[in-house]
C-alpha cells in the first residue's frame, strides 16, 4: 500500500530565509507525486506535480520540487520565503490512472513564517 | 478556472439528524468527484469516489451507509451525513476532476461539521 511521509509537523522560518519540506513516499509504481498547500477558508491549491521526466519540477509561487527515486523523496524548496506562505502543506502520491486516480496524503506541514 | 464550491461552509446539527453537504464544480464538468474526510491537525482521508450517474465507491472501514454520495449530474455531488453522532464531526472536503485534467483534482472550500 501506498503511504506518505511528511516527518516535520510545524517548521517556522524567517521571512526571506530558504525553506524545505520534506517528503518521503512509499509506492510500488511510478509514483505520481504533488505537493498541496491548504489555507484557512479556502480549498487544497496544487503547487506542483511530478509525473515523468525532469526530476526537479517548477511550481507556482516560486516554489519547486525534486523527485529523488533512491530515497523515495519528493522535497519542496523555496529559495525566500513570504510571509503569505505560511499555511499547512501537503504531499501527496497518486495511484491509479486518470480520471478516477486517487490521492493518498501525507500529515502535512505546517509552516509559520517570522518578520 | 477549475472552481469548486461547497455548501454550507459549516453547519451544526443535533444527533440523530442528517446533514447534507454540497460540491460544485463551477467552471467545468466533473465526471470524477472525491470526498475526503479531515481530522484536526490531521490528514486527509478519502472517503469515496463518484462518478456522475455511477454508485459511489467508498474506501474501506467507511460505512455506505452513513455517508451517502450522490453524483446526479456533471457538476454536483452531495455528501449527506446520516443520523450524525459527535464523533462524525469533522472537515469534509470534496474534489473534482475530469477529462483532460489528468491527475489533477481540484478542491472544494470544505465544509465544518458539527454534531452536539
Amino acid at each position: 500500500a501506498q503511504s506518505v511521509t511528511q516527518p516535520d509537523i510545524h517548521i517556522t522560518v524567517s521571512e526571506g530565509a530558504s525553506l524545505e519540506l520534506r517528503c518521503n513516499y512509499s509506492y510500488g509504481a511510478t509514483p505520481y507525486l504533488f505537493w498541496y498547500v491548504q489555507s484557512p477558508g479556502q480549498g487544497l491549491q496544487l503547487l506542483l506535480k511530478y509525473f515523468s521526466g525532469d526530476t526537479l519540477v517548477q511550481g507556482i509561487k516560486g516554489f519547486e520540487a525534486e523527485f529523488k527515486r533512491s530515497q523515495s523523496s519528493f522535497n519542496l524548496r523555496k529559495p525566500s520565503v513570504h510571509w503569505s506562505d505560511a499555511a499547512e502543506y501537503f504531499c501527496a502520491v497518486g495511484r491509479g490512472t486518470g480520471t478516477a486516480s486517487k490521492l493518498t496524503f501525507g500529515t502535512g506541514t505546517r509552516l509559520q513564517v517570522t518578520l | 478556472g477549475a472552481v469548486v464550491s461547497q455548501h454550507p461552509s459549516w453547519v451544526i446539527c443535533k444527533s440523530g439528524t442528517s446533514v447534507k453537504i454540497e460540491c460544485r464544480s463551477l467552471d467545468f464538468q466533473a465526471t470524477t468527484m472525491f470526498w475526503y474526510r479531515q481530522f484536526p491537525k490531521q490528514s486527509l482521508m478519502l472517503m469515496a469516489t463518484s462518478n456522475e450517474g455511477s454508485k459511489a465507491t467508498y474506501e474501506q472501514g467507511v460505512e455506505k451507509d452513513k455517508f451517502l454520495i450522490n453524483h446526479a449530474s456533471l457538476t454536483l455531488s452531495t455528501l449527506t451525513v446520516t443520523s450524525a453522532h459527535p464523533e462524525d464531526s469533522s472537515f469534509y472536503i470534496c474534489s473534482a476532476s475530469t477529462r483532460g485534467f489528468s491527475y489533477e483534482q481540484y478542491f472544494g472550500p470544505g465544509t465544518r461539521l458539527t454534531v452536539t
